[in-house]
């Protein structure tokens, strides 16, 4: 399985931008890279996927790595809602999503 | 709000008992997921169902079994309860039974607590 690697935590300041890494060396070339996120006390959302080319929808932006052995979640302005627990995860067309820790998002307000 | 709906909420049970947990998933959608969340392992994916039938297994126990049925609602049971038994369980859907685009849709879960 290729594997995701992550911070265990982030901070960031209210409206400020938030750049959540996340390494996948190992990423094949049928992989999709996706980003769920856990609020606290709820069950996982979708947030945003993508496969070759920088992304954009209304919750966030995904930027991909020429390489695609990186990617980059980013909040164009964070707010309180925001905090979570952030996952990467890689997905291909057979295999189940399988989550790993994540990164703890902290907003300070 | 997902569209997708757990029930209960919150299970108290002692060791050894068996349980139900219940979910019912969006509208249209043909799969469902189980998950296991716990302090020390994480979101485990347990199993999945699509249009009735088991489509993949993660790390579910034997003690652990899921169907769904007709109407698309799965039921997870676990039997033989343990205390490490205890923890969230959360129930997803999807329109497909796999694709590397699909997104899966959670509910709020179940509280499982095993004392």
């Amino acid at each position: 399985d290729a594997k995701t690697t992550q911070p265990n935590s982030m901070e960031s300041n209210e409206e400020e931008p938030v750049h959540l890494p996340c390494n996948h060396s190992t990423i094949s070339g049928t992989d999709y890279i996706h980003w769920y996120r856990q609020l606290p006390s709820q069950g996982p959302e979708y947030v945003i996927h993508g496969l070759t080319s920088n992304v954009n929808n209304r919750m966030a932006s995904l930027a991909i790595a020429e390489d695609r052995k990186s990617s980059t979640l980013i909040l164009h302005r964070a707010t309180l809602r925001d905090a979570a627990v952030y996952y990467c995860i890689l997905r291909d067309v057979i295999e189940d999503m399988r989550f790993g820790a994540g990164t703890r998002l902290t907003v300070k307000p | 709000d997902s569209g997708v709906t757990q029930t209960p909420k919150h299970l108290i049970t002692a060791t050894g008992q068996r349980v139900t947990l219940r979910c019912s998933p969006r509208s249209g959608d043909l799969s469902v997921y189980w998950y296991q969340q716990s302090l020390d392992q994480g979101l485990q994916f347990l199993i999945q169902y699509y249009n009735g039938e088991e489509r993949a297994k993660g790390n579910i126990l034997e003690r652990f079994s899921a169907q769904q049925f007709p109407d698309l609602h799965s039921e997870l049971n676990l039997s033989s309860l343990e205390l490490g038994d205890s923890a969230l369980y959360f129930c997803a859907s999807s329109v497909a039974s796999s694709g590397d685009q699909e997104t899966q849709y959670f509910g709020p879960g179940t509280r499982l607590l095993v004392l």
